[in-house]
């Protein structure tokens, strides 16, 4: 089946820095969507990618779609303690038995240090 | 608006009970999608319904479990009989349609089957 590598699976960071992860993949996708989950809360989506090379912001949050259609990444500019959760790439399939599933990352866990 | 909306939140039920959770899609949203989400197997797509028909059911783990749409804004899970590897979280999404459309998730119902 489909497989997305999400990375880091974690990240402690002080709060103001810079945050980056990436979803890879090696089926090619024609939707990528950023998920943020809080505890005990269902993944609220973040910003919603649909097609190669597209770039996207959504407040102190940059996503893009990546050329290949096989990866896509996630900015997040000057973390707030807020930003903490655990963030899902998931990729939308271009086709064949997959069509319509998400499929989802492995998720990356953000700590963001005040 | 109001988003996907879950009932109950909790539930906590005895092994060999039957246990129904409940889902209101997004108004105008013509898929929804069950998931199950667990620690060790992150977010599995169950099953899947555009315009009231089931989809997909592959991810439906064995015959105790089953799902209906009647109408375009409600959907049931049921699991009879309920047993404690069944205990996870379980969240209802909807979409626009099947393809490539941004999935929106509700809070989830959190599941503890003794």
């Amino acid at each position: 089946g489909q497989q997305l590598n999400q990375s880091p699976q974690s990240m402690f960071i002080q709060e103001g820095e810079d945050v980056s992860m990436n979803c890879t993949s090696s089926s090619i996708f024609n939707t990528w969507l950023w998920y943020k989950q809080d505890p005990g809360e269902g993944p609220v989506l973040l910003i919603a990618l649909y097609k190669a090379g597209e770039l996207t912001s959504n407040g102190r949050l940059t996503a893009q779609f990546g050329i290949t259609r096989k990866d896509s990444f996630l900015n997040i500019s000057a973390s707030i303690p807020s930003d903490v959760g655990i963030y899902f790439c998931a990729g939308l399939a271009a086709g064949g038995t997959s069509y319509g599933k998400l499929t989802f990352g492995q998720g990356t866990i953000l700590t963001v240090h005040p | 608006d109001a988003g996907v909306i879950q009932s109950p939140r909790h539930e906590v039920t005895e092994m060999g009970q039957e246990v129904t959770l409940r889902c209101k899609p997004i108004s105008g949203h013509n898929s929804l999608f069950w998931y199950r989400q667990t620690m060790m197997r992150g977010l599995e797509l169950l099953i899947y319904f555009n315009n009231n028909v089931p989809i997909d059911d592959s991810g439906m783990p064995e015959d105790r479990f089953s799902a209906k749409m009647p109408n375009a804004s409600f959907s049931t899970l049921k699991i009879q009989p309920s047993e404690p590897r069944d205990s996870a979280v379980y969240f209802c999404a909807s979409s626009h349609n099947t393809g490539f459309r941004a999935q929106y998730f509700g809070p989830g119902t959190r599941l503890l089957v003794l």
